[in-house]
């Protein structure tokens, strides 16, 4: 079935840029997502894009897709430390509501 | 405001109890969703509903059931026969069934002893 793939932990100082990378094996996936999940909450959604974009640039956020390789992105820049919080990739199942997502990677950002 | 309430915010339960879990939305969206999560791990879809009076089950459906009588309400019970119901549960709605933004709830944390 499908699946999306992220790395647990991302620790980075504040000022420094973070990249939280994410792969996916749906293909025909139209949308996807990332979204942020601080403790003991539910998930915001911080940004989409859609598959037939390559970046999505939205204030100090940058997501790029590598669809040939079905690679996601998400850069966060000058990352503060309310920026902490676990980030979730997503990808949408074939062309319906149904959303995969990843395990989650919990970024930490130290003073 | 809009959004999505879920309540309460933290359950207890003995094994053996069914019990279930509240979620309202007043954004008019079409679809809701049931997920599941668990530490160290994403989001596990439980149940989805597309429009009144219709649901579909998603990936760990079993030990759970849905209703959804009103546009606005989608409650998820946790049956006995679940085996390991302690886990947070969030519910989400969207404004259709293309799943383009799903909004979710702040979530409900269900420990069973």
């Amino acid at each position: 079935g499908e699946d999306v793939e992220q790395s647990l932990f991302l620790s980075v100082r504040e000022g420094d840029s973070s990249v939280i990378n994410c792969t996916y094996t749906d293909s025909s996936s139209t949308y996807l997502y990332w979204y942020k999940q601080e403790p003991g909450a539910g998930l915001q959604l911080l940004t989409y894009i859609f598959s037939n974009m390559d970046m999505k640039q939205d204030q100090r956020l940058t997501v790029l897709l590598n669809k040939k390789d079905k690679h996601l992105s998400l850069r966060i820049a000058d990352t503060q430390t309310g920026d902490s919080a676990i980030y979730f990739c997503a990808e949408n199942e074939g062309q319906g509501g149904k959303l995969i997502f990843g395990q989650g990677t919990e970024l930490s950002v130290k003073p | 405001d809009g959004g999505i309430t879920q309540s309460p915010k933290y359950l207890f339960r003995k094994e053996g109890q069914n019990v279930t879990l509240s979620c309202e939305q007043n954004l008019n969206h079409d679809a809701m969703y049931w997920y599941r999560q668990d530490p160290g791990q994403g989001l596990r879809l439980i149940y989805y509903s597309q429009i009144v009076n219709d649901f579909q089950k998603g990936d760990i459906a079993e030990g759970y059931s849905v209703s959804r009588e009103k546009k606005e309400s989608f409650p998820l019970t946790v049956t006995s026969a679940q085996k390991n119901p302690t886990a947070f549960y969030l519910c989400a709605s969207s404004v259709g069934t293309g799943g383009l933004e799903q909004y979710f709830g702040p979530g409900t944390r269900l420990t069973v002893t």
